[in-house]
């Protein structure tokens, strides 16, 4: 089955630096790498998501990357700012189905002002 | 839209007791899952069910149970509470169980569930 594996487990920053999460997977098949956010207290939310026909995927501030013959992508946030703190979830979805979704780690982020 | 709705938001079990934790969603979703966070490893998938009726097992099933009765509602049950039960809880609800692209989770506030 599908194994994601997310890297670092925290990350500081500096308000106004660039932060970068990195995760690989193992299923080649998987077809579907969302991210999601998770403020103190609440629910994972989607914030972006990407298909593996797709290389880059850009959103304001943030953006993914995904290099299918490496088997990773990434989540790049430039410009952070405080209430970029969170924790992030990044996931992949082989052509299965949803419920076939394995969530990396979590990597709990904090910009610091 | 009330979204996905979990109560309660807070449980202290004793070791034994049984409870159920509530999910409902307001979206007309076919798929609804729970899952379990817990530090340093993410989240773990518990039952999922594709649509009423339907129900089936995900990565860590052993000690719950859930039902489907009806779209909006997915229980999940803790049948004799054990304390590596204790976890927070996540329900989530998604348009298509089946089709990746169309997977976005949407998930409740979440439920911290103690068990001394």
């Amino acid at each position: 089955g599908e194994n994601v594996e997310q890297h670092p487990s925290t990350l500081s920053v500096q308000e106004g630096d660039s932060a970068v999460i990195k995760c690989t997977y193992s299923d080649s098949a998987s077809n579907y790498f969302p991210w999601y956010k998770q403020e103190l207290g609440k629910g994972p939310q989607l914030i972006i998501d990407i298909r593996s026909n797709v290389g880059e995927k850009k959103d304001q501030r943030i953006a993914v990357t995904l290099n299918k013959t490496a088997k990773h992508f990434s989540l790049h946030i430039t410009e952070t700012q405080p209430e970029d703190s969170a924790v992030y979830f990044c996931a992949a979805t082989p052509p299965t189905g949803g419920f076939k979704t394995i969530f990396g780690a979590g990597t709990r982020l904090f910009v610091k002002a | 839209n009330a979204g996905v709705t979990q109560t309660p938001k807070f449980q202290v079990l004793k070791t034994g007791q049984s409870m159920t934790l509530q999910c409902a969603q307001d979206m007309n979703h076919e798929y609804m899952s729970w899952y379990r966070q817990d530090p340093g490893m993410g989240l773990r998938l518990i039952h999922y069910s594709v649509g009423a009726g339907i129900t089936d097992q995900g990565e860590v099933p052993n000690g719950y149970n859930v039902s489907r009765s009806t779209t909006e509602d997915f229980p999940l049950r803790l049948l004799s509470a054990a304390p590596s039960q204790t976890s927070v809880y996540f329900c989530a609800s998604s348009y298509d169980g089946f089709d990746p692209l169309n997977t976005e989770a949407f998930f409740g506030q979440g439920t911290r569930l103690t068990v001394v």
